[in-house]
């Protein structure tokens, strides 16, 4: 059964630094892997999607890679900025399925 | 850019009530699906639905759920007799695929 786990569950940091997202799962055929953004009550706003066959994905200041044999991702982002305070989810698509299984996020707070 | 949407945004219901949430897919999609998340914790996969078939179901969707694809463009999920643990927020998805586009999210309080 897949799993997936999201290291650190919180993180707090001064603006301005470089910030590592973890992102773990258990089985890796999958289709692909999504990275979104969850602002507090509100909805998932997608950032990156990496297909199996990628090993990475940028758009802007985030960069998502994707290890799929060792069942790992990174949502790496450079220069953060107090906006981009958010819950960060990780959610895989296992092969054979038809839904994306998420993990529980990792709640950022960026201090200006 | 087309995008998933969902009504209401908001929706407060008393226990044992019916409840229809309701979405309208990207014109071009095939495949649908509804995702909750209780609040502070995960999202969870409810069903999918392909070529007005059930694809596939989580064990939380339990006869008290129900999809349909009234007609062209609107995808609902039915609570048939609501509880209070159904509260939660409820996103809707479709995609093309092995893609997912996700809408903004219907918040169902059921008091």
């Amino acid at each position: 059964k897949q799993e997936v786990t999201q290291i650190p569950a919180a993180l707090s940091v001064p603006e301005g630094e470089n910030l590592v997202l973890n992102c773990s799962f258990t089985d890796s055929a999958i289709y692909n892997l999504q990275w979104f953004r969850q602002d507090p009550g509100k909805g998932l706003t997608s950032l990156l999607l990496i297909q199996s066959s990628q090993r990475e994905q940028t758009s802007g200041r985030l960069n998502a890679s994707l290890d799929k044999s060792s069942g790992r991702s990174t949502l790496y982002i450079a220069a953060s900025q107090p906006g981009d305070s958010a819950t960060y989810l990780c959610a895989v698509y296992p092969s054979g399925t038809y839904k994306y299984i998420f993990g529980t996020g990792t709640r950022l707070k960026v201090l200006a | 850019e087309p995008e998933v949407t969902q009504t209401p945004s908001h929706q407060v219901t008393q226990m044992g009530q019916e409840v229809i949430l309701r979405c309208v897919p990207i014109s071009n999609h095939l495949y649908f699906y509804w995702y909750r998340q209780i609040l502070g914790q995960k999202v969870e996969f409810l069903v999918s639905f392909y070529n007005n078939e059930i694809s596939e179901k989580s064990e939380i969707f339990d006869d008290q759920f129900s999809v349909e694809r009234p007609d062209g463009s609107n995808f609902t999920l039915k609570i048939r007799s609501t509880k209070l643990e159904d509260s939660a927020m409820y996103f809707c998805a479709s995609g093309q695929g092995y893609e997912q586009y996700f809408g903004p999210g219907t918040r169902l309080t059921v008091t």
